[in-house]
C-alpha cells in the first residue's frame, strides 16, 4: 500500500540554526500539507499546497517558514532561523484527486528538537 | 471560530468490549470528518470518514455517527482488542481537498486483556 515518507525521523538543531524537513507524497497525489505537534497536544495545520502554490496557510506559518517541491516526488518544509518553540513533531500529509475528497494521508513524522 | 474536540481525554475498556469516542464540533459549514488513530511515535492513522449528507457510516469493526442536530461525532469500536490501544482524533474540515483539517484535542484509549 503506497505511503507518504518522511526524512529524517529525528532532527536536532541549534537555537537560530535553519532546517528543511523533507517528505515524499503517495506518488498520485495533488495535494500535499504539513502538520505540527507540540507533544501531548493536538495536530495543527501548518500549511497547503497545490499546483506549486501555497493554497492555504495558519497563523503559525509566518515568514520564517517555506514550502516547496523541488521535483517530482518530494516535498519540503525549510525553518529559516529555528526557535525553542518550533520543537515539534512535523507530519507531511497528501490528498489525492481534487475537488470532493478530503481525506489525507499521514506520514510518520519528523521530531525535530531545537536547543 | 471553528472547534473540534473530544469528551473524555482518555477512557479505559477491557478486551472484547466495545468503545465509543465522543467528539464535538462547532462549525455547522463542516461538511468532512474523519477519525484518526495514532499509535505512540507515529502519525495520524486514517480510520473512517463521513459526511455531512449522511449520518451512519460502517467500515471493519468500526462505525461512524453523525448528529448534525447538535454537532456531535463518534467512533464506536467492536470488540475492542489490545492493538486498539491509541489516541483518537475527530478531525474535520469544509470536504475540499487542499484545505486544512482542524482537529480536536484526541482521547487516549487503553485497552487491558
Amino acid at each position: 500500500e503506497p505511503e507518504v515518507t518522511q526524512t529524517p525521523s529525528h532532527q536536532v538543531t541549534q537555537m537560530g540554526q535553519e532546517v528543511i524537513l523533507r517528505c515524499v507524497p503517495i506518488s498520485n497525489h495533488l495535494y500535499f500539507y504539513w502538520y505540527r505537534q507540540i507533544l501531548g497536544q493536538k495536530v495543527e495545520f501548518l500549511v497547503s499546497f497545490y499546483n506549486n502554490e501555497i493554497s492555504e496557510k495558519s497563523e503559525i506559518f509566518d515568514d520564517q517558514f517555506s514550502v516547496e517541491r523541488p521535483d517530482g516526488s518530494n516535498f519540503t518544509l525549510k525553518i529559516r532561523s529555528t526557535k525553542l518553540e518550533d520543537s515539534a513533531m512535523y507530519f507531511c500529509a497528501s490528498s489525492g484527486l481534487g475537488g470532493a475528497t478530503g481525506e489525507q494521508y499521514f506520514g510518520p513524522g519528523t521530531r525535530l528538537t531545537v536547543t | 471560530g471553528e472547534s473540534v474536540g473530544l469528551h473524555l481525554p482518555t477512557l479505559s475498556v477491557q478486551e472484547g468490549d466495545n468503545s465509543i469516542i465522543n467528539c464535538a464540533y462547532s462549525n455547522s459549514a463542516s461538511d468532512y470528518f474523519i477519525w484518526y488513530k495514532q499509535e505512540s511515535g507515529k502519525g495520524p492513522q486514517f480510520i473512517i470518514d463521513i459526511r455531512s449528507n449522511m449520518d451512519k457510516r460502517q467500515g471493519q469493526r468500526v462505525t461512524v455517527l453523525l448528529n448534525k442536530t447538535v454537532k456531535h461525532l463518534s467512533l464506536q469500536i467492536a470488540a475492542t482488542q489490545p492493538g486498539d490501544s491509541a489516541v483518537y482524533f475527530c478531525a474535520e474540515n469544509a470536504g475540499q481537498a487542499g484545505t486544512a483539517l482542524i482537529f480536536g484535542k484526541g482521547t487516549t484509549l487503553s485497552v487491558s486483556s
